[in-house]
């Protein structure tokens, strides 16, 4: 069975620095998709950035990258010249490919420090 | 983009009371969708995924005849929480799935709360 794991549940971050928040998965399969996702206090699931396991090359969405390792099955999310409004949940997903069921890692609860 | 709409996003009944969660894709067909609840600084537990002109498929241990699920056309799911008690309070959100392996694109969420 496919597992997503968040080891860090909180997070805090200043002004304009950078940090890096990481997820681990466990999978047997080759095709896969994993997802950053970020709920705000409003609860809404916002997508932050995709990963397609074929592509060796890591996503990159403005301020928000990834560190796609595949055979270390590892994801994290670097946010670079965090915001305020940064602070969140963040969740980490996986799908596997031919599938549709998301399995979502416990969050790390991020605060963005004036 | 792709939009999921949910109604309502807030309610407050008394227990024993059934309550239906609607799901609507606006500007695509979804022939699934999915159902989650989240209690609070938890992550989203799937409930059930949907899909279009048959039964749901529910997660181990969710109660099928506690969350009715009902997707009877390609842009709209139900879930009706029947007889809901304080136990059932908690925050349902919907996401719908797009083509191929695209994002599922997610519900704003309602809260329920049964008092």
């Amino acid at each position: 069975a496919q597992t997503v794991t968040q080891s860090q549940p909180e997070m805090s971050v200043q002004e304009a620095e950078t940090v890096t928040l990481s997820c681990t998965y466990d999978t047997s399969e080759n095709n896969y998709y994993l997802f950053w996702y970020k709920q705000p206090p409003s609860r809404q699931m916002i997508l932050v950035i995709r990963q397609e396991a074929y592509k060796q090359q890591n996503a990159t969405e403005n301020r928000f990258s990834v560190n796609f390792q595949k055979a270390a099955k590892s994801f994290s999310l670097k946010i670079s010249d965090s915001q305020l409004g940064d602070t969140a949940m963040y969740f980490c997903a996986f799908i596997s490919s031919g599938t549709y069921k998301y399995i979502f890692g416990t969050g790390t609860r991020l605060k963005v420090l004036a | 983009g792709a939009v999921v709409s949910q109604h309502p996003s807030w309610v407050i009944c008394k227990s024993g009371t059934s309550v239906k969660i609607e799901c609507r894709s606006l500007d695509f067909q979804a022939t699934t969708m999915f159902w989650y609840r989240q209690f609070p600084k938890q992550s989203l537990m799937l409930m059930a995924t949907s899909n279009e002109g048959s039964k749901a498929t529910y997660e181990q241990g969710v109660e099928k005849d506690k969350f009715l699920i009902n997707h009877a056309s390609l842009t709209l799911s139900t879930l009706t929480v029947t007889s809901a008690h304080p136990e059932d309070s908690s925050f349902y959100i919907c996401s719908a799935n797009g083509q191929g392996n695209q994002p599922q694109h997610f519900g704003d969420g309602t809260r329920l709360s049964i008092l």
